[in-house]
């Protein structure tokens, strides 16, 4: 079945920098790739999605990259801001299907 | 207001009592999916459900049990609960209409088996 790897598991960046987390997943029938960010003690809530026949989706600070043929895909997040501070979880869904990665926790440092 | 609820909030258990946890939804989505979270596992599904009367398993379905019969209800069943059941867990629904999207999540739950 999917699996889906995440790295890092935790980043710190200083705040106005840059952020990326990246995920791989081994099932080539995978066609959605959701990335979910969850607050301290908060349910979890859909930041960006990309599907597979496109390569590249950005939203203000936030852009995902999709590489089907490696079979990997990152969240980048830009001028990072103290409310990017959460734990960012991706997702890889084959057929109806949803397997997540384990998480990366972002801290943004003063 | 549009949202995904469930119930209850916080669930304290022995082993071995059944129990269920609800969930409901108003948007009239096609799709529910429960997960469970574990800290450094992340969310792992473990049913799901396409529409009325349609269940699948997810990545961790042993130890559970749903049922579809409304569009609006998707209960998780624990049969017999044990310790290692003791988690977070969430229920989310989606459009669904192709495939599946936007994971609409509700408030979570929070078990502990004893």
């Amino acid at each position: 079945g999917e699996n889906v790897e995440q790295h890092p598991s935790t980043l710190s960046v200083q705040e106005g920098d840059s952020a990326v987390i990246k995920c791989t997943y081994s099932d080539s029938a995978s066609n959605y790739f959701p990335w979910y960010k969850q607050e301290l003690g908060k349910r979890p809530q859909l930041i960006i999605d990309i599907r597979s026949n496109v390569g590249e989706k950005k939203d203000q600070r936030i852009a995902v990259t999709l590489n089907k043929t490696a079979k990997h895909f990152s969240l980048h997040i830009t001028e990072t801001q103290p409310e990017d501070s959460a734990v960012y979880f991706c997702a890889a869904s084959p057929y109806d299907k949803i397997i997540f990665g384990k998480g990366t926790r972002l801290h943004i440092l003063p | 207001e549009a949202q995904v609820t469930q119930n209850p909030r916080y669930l304290i258990t022995v082993t071995g009592k059944k129990l269920t946890v609800t969930c409901s939804q108003n948007m009239n989505h096609e799709y529910m999916s429960w997960y469970r979270q574990d800290p450094g596992l992340g969310l792992r599904q473990i049913y799901y459900s396409m529409n009325v009367e349609v269940t699948d398993k997810g990545d961790v379905p042993e130890g559970y049990k749903v049922s579809r019969k409304e569009k609006r209800n998707f209960p998780l069943i624990l049969e017999s609960p044990s310790p290692n059941q003791t988690s977070l867990y969430f229920c989310a629904s989606s459009l669904g209409t192709s495939g599946i999207d936007e994971q609409y999540f509700g408030p979570g739950t929070r078990l502990t088996v004893t």
